[in-house]
Formats: C-alpha cells, sequence, structure tokens
C-alpha cells in the first residue's frame, strides 16, 4: 500500500541517451511534484501539476518534459542526457493550493550517467 | 522570494546528547513551516509541522516551535539515539495557491554509541 511509488529505483545509462521515471500516488492528492536532488543533498522543485495542469515550471533545461496523464500519475522523460543530470529525482504529492499541507514523497529515483 | 537557512552540518552526537538544529526563514506572508527527515536510501518523511505563530509541532520526541519574531523553527530533541541517524531538512510553503515547497539545504545528523 505504498502512498507515492517511483521506478525504476535506480537508472544508470549513456550519456545522449533518453529514459523517463514514472511515478504514482494512491493518496487521492490534486497536485503532484518533481523534485531533483543533488549530491550535496539540496533539494530544488522541477516541476508542479495541479489536477493535470502545470503550475510550477522551474528554470530547468526543455530536455526535461513532464507528463501526467491523470491526477494520480505524472512522469518525467528526459531527453539527451547530459553528466549534469546524475541526480536523484523524487516524485511528490500532495493537497495542493493550501500551505498546511505536507507533501508526500516517494523513495527517488537515482539516475547516473556514464 | 522565499528561503530557507539552516545550520550547516554535519553533525556528530553521542547517544543521549541533546540535539538542536538551527533553521530560519524569509517569506511572505504567513508560511506554514515542517521539517523532514531523509534515512540513508530512502525518501523524504514529514518529521513534524506547524503552521502559525506559536505553534509547538513534536513528533517521536522532536519538537519545533514556529517563531514569527524572530523567523525561525529550530528543531530539538532531548536524547538522540542512533536511529535518529539521517539528513534533516527544515521547509516551508508560503500561503494559499503555494504549490511548492523551498527547502533548507539540509543538515546530515549522525548519532554515535
Amino acid at each position: 500500500d505504498t502512498a507515492v511509488s517511483q521506478t525504476p529505483k535506480y537508472l544508470v545509462t549513456q550519456m545522449g541517451n533518453d529514459k523517463s521515471i514514472k511515478c504514482e500516488q494512491n493518496l487521492g492528492h490534486d497536485t503532484m511534484y518533481w523534485y531533483k536532488q543533488d549530491s550535496k543533498k539540496f533539494l530544488k522543485i522541477m516541476f508542479s501539476y495541479n489536477n493535470k495542469e502545470l503550475i510550477i515550471n522551474e528554470t530547468v533545461p526543455n530536455r526535461f518534459s513532464p507528463k501526467s496523464p491523470d491526477k494520480a500519475h505524472l512522469n518525467l522523460h528526459i531527453n539527451s542526457l547530459e553528466l549534469g543530470d546524475s541526480a536523484v529525482y523524487f516524485c511528490a504529492s500532495s493537497h495542493g493550493g493550501v500551505s498546511n499541507q505536507p507533501q508526500h514523497f516517494g523513495d527517488g529515483t537515482r539516475l547516473s550517467i556514464l | 522570494g522565499d528561503s530557507v537557512t539552516q545550520m550547516e552540518g554535519p553533525v556528530t552526537l553521542s547517544e543521549e546528547a541533546f540535539l538542536t538544529i538551527n533553521c530560519t526563514y524569509t517569506a511572505t506572508g504567513y508560511p506554514s513551516l515542517f521539517w523532514y527527515v531523509q534515512y540513508p536510501g530512502e525518501g523524504l518523511q514529514l518529521l513534524l509541522k506547524a503552521t502559525k505563530a506559536d505553534d509547538k509541532g513534536s513528533n517521536k520526541g522532536f519538537e519545533a516551535t514556529y517563531r514569527k519574531e524572530t523567523t525561525s523553527f529550530h528543531l530539538e530533541k532531548g536524547s538522540v539515539q542512533v536511529s535518529d541517524s539521517a539528513v534533516y531538512f527544515c521547509a516551508l510553503s508560503s500561503g494559499a495557491g503555494s504549490y511548492q515547497l523551498t527547502f533548507g539545504k539540509g543538515t546530515k545528523l549522525s548519532v554515535i554509541p
């Protein structure tokens, strides 16, 4: 009964490839997020979707494209992977638009670019 | 813009020592404040939260009080255990219609027996 699940947990690939990370939540939340955590553990928001609509799109290269087929899913597709994309990517969900609601995180996808 | 500053780590303590991790923030409006914990190899888990001034959040022996006058939300625990070893993140969400958390840089805590 995992609340926020993302796959794969580990992703090792070569520079220039295209890859996707999937995220699903079963909490009934209407807002989902992607965060990037760098090697120093710093967390930065990448995207936020509310009811399948893009709300936040931070200064992320356009090689990164989120897709939300429904409120329970938010996938992240990355084109032409670069060395600097190596990081841990976290998906999260919440009842959006209300500041006192916490976000629930998945276990992360560790992306390593060779 | 919003920002969160928390003390640099790593912090190493002996079991049963007292823990304080400082966190101060800058935000517009009246933010909600959170502490998240990340155990090795896992995602972030909500540890505690406070949504208005003078609120005290508490969980698992940890507590933090929302201090509007000093814009702070310091995390404390009276007696740490080895199992508390993790990275701790202070975060804020500012106002209704906010769709993101702003995180501090994280503080790694190691507790030794």
